[in-house]
């Protein structure tokens, strides 16, 4: 099955700086590649996605990068606010209706 | 509001016991997963079903059992309760045209 590996495990950034979080997959059929937002004991929330087709993805402050040949994605925020802070995970999926297959998660905080 | 409803919000039971978590998916979403979180851990992929057949298994215990309804909905079923069974179950649903998966807020499970 699909494996995807999430790095870096803690990121802590000054408040205005970006924030990159990288991930790495290794089934070529992944097609689907979403992200999570966790806030401390809430459920996670979608923020953004991309799918095999398209390279990258913005959306105000946040975006995301494919790259199918070396099958890595890339999560960047710019402009990092205190709210901000929360553990994100990155996910992939092979083809519709499959299960996601996510990252360990990446704990981020944003020191004001 | 993702549209998933779990409940209950919180289940305190003793080692031993037997419990049932219960998911709504979103209306028309025909798939649900069901996700182990424990304390500082990431998502551990337990199982998911698609209109009501099995579709997936991941790391799930022989103590655990799901299923999911004509209606569907589905039940998480938990026996032989460990404590280290204690965690946050989420259950996420997504639909046959739209690949995004919507997490329910979890409920908590602490065996003592």
């Amino acid at each position: 099955g699909e494996n995807v590996e999430q790095h870096p495990s803690t990121l802590s950034v000054q408040e205005g700086d970006s924030a990159v979080i990288k991930c790495t997959y290794s089934d070529s059929a992944s097609n689907y590649f979403p992200w999570y937002k966790q806030e401390l004991g809430k459920r996670p929330q979608l923020i953004i996605d991309i799918r095999s087709n398209v390279g990258e993805k913005k959306d105000q402050r946040i975006a995301v990068t494919l790259n199918k040949t070396a099958k890595h994605f890339s999560l960047h925020i710019t402009e990092t606010q205190p709210e901000d802070s929360a553990v994100y995970f990155c996910a992939a999926q092979i083809f519709t209706g499959n299960q996601f297959y996510f990252g360990t998660g990446t704990s981020l905080t944003v020191i004001p | 509001d993702s549209g998933v409803t779990q409940t209950p919000k919180h289940l305190i039971t003793a080692t031993g016991q037997r419990v049932t978590l219960r998911c709504s998916p979103r209306s028309g979403d025909l798939s649900v997963y069901w996700y182990q979180q424990s304390l500082d851990q990431g998502l551990q992929f337990l199982i998911q079903y698609y209109n009501g057949e099995e579709r997936a298994k991941g790391n799930i215990l022989e103590r655990f059992s799901a299923q999911q309804f004509p209606d569907l909905h589905s039940e998480l079923n938990l026996s032989s309760l460990e404590l280290g069974d204690s965690a946050l179950y989420f259950c996420a649903s997504s639909s046959r045209l739209n690949t995004e998966a919507f997490f329910g807020q979890g409920t908590r499970l602490t065996v003592v």
